[in-house]
């Protein structure tokens, strides 16, 4: 199948740290994408890792790839209210033009 | 700010008309790709083109079309709607689709209510 699933709801305390996490299947060579949705905005792009990287940090932001259970997470560190949004993980085979997103998970950041 | 632009922002219809949704890339950026977003359906990948040509299709309805024109701007035909229809209509471009680390922006999106 071409699925790449999230949880759909998580919710976290100003300050703590938030991981959202992401499957997919696509077996080849891969690149993987997070992107944050604002509430009546379009996606903006956050990071992404290719299939052969296991970390990538960039900030306060945490990608991390198990390539053998094809898991992804982003972690946040030290959470803000300005980071209450859906987060979109999509994936991109390399070479091809299609791109397959997950269906969203909605973080809530309580002060 | 992405460097998409999309017009209109809001776009209000009754079921049975046909509108039409526009999209200008960022600077540069010769594919355009539009998804649909619906509360119930997430973000569905519905068509991509690339320098004026037609390059992948997702889930999009035989009733919506879409074309690149020769200056990258696109359009999204939308016709014979249906409640069903009223969704966020985004387009996102990227400048080397297929090629290694290719992103794409996303425009802010049309939102569509068909009464």
């Amino acid at each position: 199948g071409e699925d790449v699933e999230q949880s759909l709801f998580l919710s976290v305390r100003e300050g703590d740290s938030s991981v959202i996490n992401c499957t997919y299947t696509d077996s080849s060579s891969t690149y993987l994408y997070w992107y944050k949705q604002e509430p009546g905005a379009g996606l903006q792009l956050l990071t992404y890792i290719f299939s052969n990287m296991d970390m990538k940090q960039d900030q306060r932001l945490t990608v991390l790839l198990n390539k053998k259970d094809k898991h992804l997470s982003l972690r946040i560190a030290d959470t803000q209210t300005g980071d209450s949004a859906i987060y979109f993980c999509a994936e991109n085979t390399s070479g091809t033009y299609k791109y397959i997103f997950g269906t969203g998970t909605r973080l809530k950041v309580l002060a | 700010d992405s460097g998409v632009t999309q017009t209109p922002k809001h776009l209000i219809t009754a079921t049975g008309q046909r509108v039409t949704l526009r999209c200008s890339p960022r600077s540069g950026d010769l594919s355009v790709y539009w998804y649909q977003q619906s509360l119930d359906q997430g973000l569905q990948f519905l068509i991509q083109y690339y320098n004026g040509e037609e390059r992948a299709k997702g889930n999009i309805l035989e009733r919506f079309s879409a074309q690149q024109f020769p200056d990258l701007h696109s359009e999204l035909n939308l016709s014979s709607l249906e409640l069903g229809d009223s969704a966020l209509y985004f387009c996102a471009s990227s400048l080397h689709p297929g090629s290694d680390a290719d992103t794409q922006y996303f425009g802010p999106g049309t939102r569509l209510t068909v009464l």
